[in-house]
């Protein structure tokens, strides 16, 4: 079935480093990826997405980088900040409905200062 | 413009009762989907609803029932309550499918059952 694994589940970075976090999907034919933000008692916002006609997004501090073949993709995290401390999810749409998405199990990443 | 706003935002419930969550999403926005979240199982798709319709079910038992209404509005209803129903449920609104943009999310229900 659709599934999609998200790896670390914890994270922790000192400020300055970078953080990585991979997802891998099970549809071959998932054509959209966000992935959001959830600070702590706070909603999930979103952060970035990437469509599959796309190999590689930025913004800022933030990038995304897509492998159709494998089936992975990873959030990338420059010069981290306290502020980035959160948990992560990362999400694929399967192809056979938009209707759907199908959510990572999270990863909490903490930046030590 | 108004967030997606959820209600109430903590309740508590015995077991083999029932419990009824409402949803009031971003002005314009159509679609509204919801998301059980627990500690490590991550964000579980319930439902999305569209115009009235539900469009598409997540892997939960049929306790899990959910309904739109002609403003958009949505309720979610447990019914039966297991302890294992713990969660906080959140909803979210979008312009399009949720597999095609920006979810915007509510602040969730937190739900105990006891």
């Amino acid at each position: 079935g659709e599934n999609v694994e998200q790896h670390p589940s914890t994270l922790s970075v000192q400020e300055g480093d970078s953080a990585v976090i991979k997802c891998t999907y099970s549809d071959s034919a998932s054509n959209y990826f966000p992935w959001y933000k959830q600070e702590l008692g706070k909603r999930p916002q979103l952060i970035i997405d990437i469509r599959s006609n796309v190999g590689e997004k930025k913004d800022q501090r933030i990038a995304v980088t897509l492998n159709k073949t494998a089936k992975h993709f990873s959030l990338h995290i420059t010069e981290t900040q306290p502020e980035d401390s959160a948990v992560y999810f990362c999400a694929a749409s399967p192809y056979s409905s938009a209707s759907k998405i199908i959510f990572g199990s999270g990863t909490r990443l903490s930046i030590r200062p | 413009k108004a967030g997606v706003t959820q209600t109430p935002r903590y309740l508590i419930k015995t077991r083999g009762q029932q419990v009824t969550l409402s949803c009031s999403p971003i002005s314009g926005h159509r679609s509204v989907s919801w998301y059980q979240q627990t500690p490590g199982q991550g964000l579980q798709f319930l439902f999305e609803y569209f115009s009235e319709t539900q469009r598409n079910k997540g892997n939960f038992p049929g306790r899990f029932s959910g309904r739109q209404f002609s403003n958009s509005r949505s309720e979610m209803n447990v019914s039966t309550l297991e302890l294992g129903d713990s969660a906080l449920y959140l909803c979210a609104s979008s312009l399009e499918r949720p597999g095609t943009g920006e979810l915007f999310f509510g602040e969730g229900s937190r739900l105990t059952v006891l």
